[in-house]
């Protein structure tokens, strides 16, 4: 695939459950970034890989997210104990440097019940 | 820490028509990027256009040009002759140039409506 695939689509899971979410970047980027885009309002910065490392990871909410780039490129976004509040569409970028243009996924809608 | 503000939520436009959206934003530093972005009902977000801050020319891309001023910190995005299919969401979003990495701060948003 050409562009920035994100898996699933769309999850719906209970209070305190455990999620992952996947990010497969265009091939040969290496800088990935996840956002999140609550109801109405516009994306906002979550956490940004160079690589295998997660160089900023300022806007991850609390310690119950957490984000891996194993290989320095599919990335996998984790929450734990999962909250109503964490309802949201999760969107994934990639760019071919640290400056270029980000192309999103996407995104995976997860909604808490 | 950066802002950026759409105070506008909706707008519509009469297809083959001129609209335009406004953006502004706040920041301490001279050097950024501003961009606009659409993002249609599938959610996935195409950068529309992008301008740099230190460029005095503004950017165009066909049916899309912007207005930026610097001192004002404002970034409205025109869409000349509006087609059915420019009916989306529209972002404004900044990053820093000299900052450690790229991440985009984005406005609220405004839905762009496009009648027939």
């Amino acid at each position: 695939g050409a562009g920035v695939s994100q898996t699933p689509s769309n999850k719906v899971t209970e209070k305190g459950k455990y999620v992952e979410l996947r990010c497969d970047p265009i091939s040969g980027h290496t800088a990935l970034y996840w956002y999140r885009q609550s109801l109405g309002q516009g994306p906002e910065f979550l956490i940004y890989f160079q690589g295998t490392g997660a160089a900023d990871d300022s806007g991850l909410p609390n310690d119950r997210f957490f984000a891996v780039r194993p290989e320095g490129s599919v990335s996998t976004l984790k929450i734990q104990r999962t909250e109503r509040g964490d309802s949201a569409v999760y969107l994934c970028a990639s760019s071919q440097t640290r400056s270029g243009e980000q192309f999103f996924g996407p995104g995976t809608r997860l909604t808490v019940l | 820490a950066q802002t950026v503000t759409q105070s506008q939520p909706e707008m519509s436009v009469q297809e083959a028509e001129t609209v335009t959206l406004s953006c502004t934003y706040d920041t301490s530093e001279s050097d950024y990027y501003l961009f606009w972005y659409k993002q249609p009902p599938s959610r996935q977000m195409i950068l529309v256009i992008r301008q740099e801050a230190y460029k005095q020319q503004n950017a165009t891309e066909n049916r899309f040009s912007v207005n930026f001023q610097k001192a004002a910190k404002s970034f409205s995005l025109k869409i000349s002759d509006s087609q059915l299919g420019d009916a989306a969401m529209y972002f404004c979003a900044y990053s820093s140039y000299t900052g450690a990495n790229s991440k985009l701060t984005f406005g609220k948003g405004i839905t762009l409506s496009v009648r027939p």
